[in-house]
């Protein structure tokens, strides 16, 4: 049973634009969702995080949008950099259960 | 900024042969994890130890493999008779908190001819 679904699986976007990446999750009890980066040759490192009792988190170009009854969260890029092109993975955690579902990934490629 | 410190950074290994990955996870972590992600598809979660045990493991985590932390800074995954699924890049994490706020390594990748 696949968690948490992710898409699109590859993304290309103009310098400038708007980056906009999409989860789905099947289980109603995890209360943690995560946003982690990866570049090639390296792991996945943490880039911005929420919980569901909050519908929106912002730091910086980054936003996650949060829609409980949905079971939905995406991550909105702004103003997207060359230096953004990496692959992000979303994630849901059940705190306490100790173990992280990944989603499939996203390969974002900014064009100059 | 501490990070999270594997070796060997690739190992080439025979089908068959067993192989030991090693991570020192930043020190003052106490959750520690290794995950796999086969080229190109999602990271999978392996297993989690905590208080020098096993606290979790993936249906992946079979009888081959195996999790040590033997003098309190290494952490180690055994691969005791490698098949060629097994290759994979596997990557060592660790966190202060349960689950939340992983921070991994780089990875080793690991190729079973």
């Amino acid at each position: 049973q696949q968690q948490v679904k992710q898409s699109p699986q590859s993304l290309i976007v103009q310098k400038g634009g708007i980056s906009i990446i999409n989860c789905a999750y099947e289980n109603t009890a995890f209360d943690y969702f995560p946003w982690y980066q990866q570049f090639p040759g390296k792991g996945p490192a943490l880039l911005i995080a929420i919980r569901p009792d909050v519908s929106e988190k912002k730091e910086g170009r980054f936003t996650i949008s949060f829609n409980k009854s949905a079971k939905q969260f995406s991550l909105h890029i702004m103003d997207s950099q060359p230096g953004d092109s990496a692959t992000y993975f979303c994630a849901a955690l059940l705190t306490g259960a100790n173990n992280l579902f990944f989603g499939t990934g996203t390969r974002l490629t900014v064009i100059p | 900024e501490p990070e999270v410190t594997q070796t060997p950074s690739h190992q080439v290994t025979q089908m068959g042969q067993e192989v030991i990955l090693r991570c020192v996870p930043i020190s003052n972590h106490l959750y520690f994890y290794w995950y796999r992600q086969i080229l190109g598809q999602k990271v999978e979660f392996l297993v989690s130890f905590y208080n020098n045990e096993i606290s979790e493991k993936s249906e992946i985590f079979d009888d081959q493999f195996s999790v040590e932390r033997p003098d309190g800074s290494n952490f180690t995954l055994k691969i005791r008779s490698t098949k060629l699924e097994d290759s994979a890049m596997y990557f060592c994490a660790g966190c202060g908190q349960g689950g939340e706020k992983l921070f991994f390594g780089s990875g080793t990748q690991l190729s079973v001819l």
